[in-house]
């Protein structure tokens, strides 16, 4: 089955500064890569979302990026604020091929320092 | 649309006890899927269903643990019988054709 791995597990920046969360994959039949925010108690919320044949796609603040060969996909975040402080998932999964189920990364806790 | 509604929102059983999860997913989707989240393992896909029907639940972790979907607007999920172990927050999501999950707020159950 998908493994994915997600790292850094923390990561602190300055408010205004970006933020770059990265995952790899381990099945190259995946090709739909969303992110997902949790805030503390709440549920997780799709945030954007990438499908393997777009290489790049970006939605004001926040942009995703695919390599498809190195089989890797990075969450972007720039000019950084308070509210984006989350636990981050990226997920990967093979819709109609016999993985329709997303498998999720372990989670990256952004942390904005005011 | 209300989104996805699970019930109830925390349960606390004692160890040995028969625990019921409810899901009202979104209507017109016709994707659900059950999530286990904890602190050690993350998100894990218990068991996910099609137009009512149960396509994968390889990761349903043991016979103690069973859904079922009767119709498109209900699913549910059984523990029985429960052990401190099953302790996490299962989160019930729906989708139209799996593209961009809908969770629902979750519930939290404790076994003690």
């Amino acid at each position: 089955g998908e493994n994915v791995e997600q790292h850094p597990s923390t990561l602190s920046v300055q408010e205004g500064d970006s933020a770059v969360i990265k995952c790899t994959y381990s099945d190259s039949a995946s090709n739909y890569f969303p992110w997902y925010k949790q805030e503390l108690g709440k549920r997780p919320q799709l945030i954007i979302d990438i499908r393997s044949n777009v290489g790049e796609k970006k939605d004001q603040r926040i942009a995703v990026t695919l390599n498809k060969t190195a089989k890797h996909f990075s969450l972007h975040i720039t000019e950084t604020q308070p509210e984006d402080s989350a636990v981050y998932f990226c997920a990967a999964s093979n819709p109609g091929g016999g993985a329709d189920g997303l498998t999720f990364g372990k989670g990256t806790h952004l942390i904005i320092q005011p | 649309d209300a989104g996805v509604i699970q019930s109830p929102r925390h349960e606390v059983t004692e160890m040995g006890q028969e625990v019921t999860l409810r899901c009202k997913p979104i209507s017109g989707h016709d994707y659900l899927f059950w999530y286990r989240q904890t602190m050690m393992r993350g998100l894990e896909l218990l068991i996910y269903f099609n137009n009512n029907v149960p396509i994968d639940d390889s990761g349903m972790p043991e016979d103690r643990f069973s859904a079922k979907m009767p119709n498109a607007s209900f699913s549910t999920l059984k523990i029985q019988p429960s052990e401190p172990r099953d302790s996490a927050v299962y989160f019930c999501a729906s989708s139209f054709s799996t593209w961009g999950y809908t969770f629902g707020s979750g519930t939290r159950l404790t076994v003690v």
